[in-house]
């Protein structure tokens, strides 16, 4: 168990459904991400959280939708995706702390999106 | 924009050998760096984190080294076996929110 648990961990979705991805951290954290992986390529910022305000969008699609409730919680909620959007999207969360140091950020296990 | 690069993209060594991952980056102004692995389908491991301030850190058979002058890090494996077969992924963290840059990692198969 890695500290970082994510649900589901695969999801085929329609283009026309509404599903969300959830994140839950343990370590009590006060940053949490959420990451694209695809196929060839590197991993993707796609939104930060810093004590549970959103401080980057990076240039995501609005049918991606995140938010968080509270610092140990965040979801992505997902509509009319496209088959492009099928890709592994993982979850981490680190300890941000004044003056430049930060701990390790940890991942969860991804949920596996496949959009048909 | 950082860019983070992994050379070489993919290693295959047999069992028992010294091996060098090799990480670069653009930009030297990071808050630290981290090394992690990457087993098929599966999340991310944390490996080793070297803050900013720091040239090395160790744990166990993995030795990680940076030159934030020259924009470089290397993963340094003592002894491979099988079961480091994986991806290792390099990630510097930049910004105001300290998120991290990834390269796009150097997959390792180790033969028995």
């Amino acid at each position: 168990e890695t500290g970082v648990t994510q649900t589901p961990r695969h999801l085929v979705m329609g283009m026309t459904n509404k599903k969300s991805l959830k994140c839950e951290q343990h370590l009590g954290h006060n940053a949490m991400y959420w990451y694209k992986q695809s196929a060839k390529k590197p991993l993707e910022l796609m939104f930060v959280y810093n004590f549970k305000e959103q401080t980057e969008n990076n240039s995501v699609p609005s049918r991606f939708s995140p938010e968080c409730p509270n610092s140990s919680h965040l979801f992505l909620h997902l509509h009319t995706l496209q088959p492009e959007d099928s890709a592994l999207y993982l979850c981490a969360s680190s300890q941000e702390i004044p003056w430049g140091l930060n701990t390790e950020a940890f991942f969860g296990q991804g949920t596996r999106l496949t959009v048909v | 924009k950082q860019e983070v690069t992994q050379i070489p993209a993919a290693l295959s060594v047999p069992e028992g050998e010294n091996l060098v991952l090799n990480c670069s980056f653009t930009d030297s102004a990071i808050y630290n760096l981290q090394w992690f692995r990457q087993d098929p389908g599966k999340g991310l491991t944390s490996l080793l984190l070297i803050q900013s301030s720091q040239r090395e850190q160790t744990s166990g058979r993995l030795n990680a080294s940076l030159d934030k002058s020259s924009g470089r890090s290397t993963l340094y494996i003592a002894a491979s076996q099988p079961g480091d077969s994986a991806t290792y992924l390099c990630a510097v963290s930049r910004g105001s929110a300290r998120q991290l840059t990834f390269g796009s990692g150097t997959q390792l198969t180790v033969l028995p």
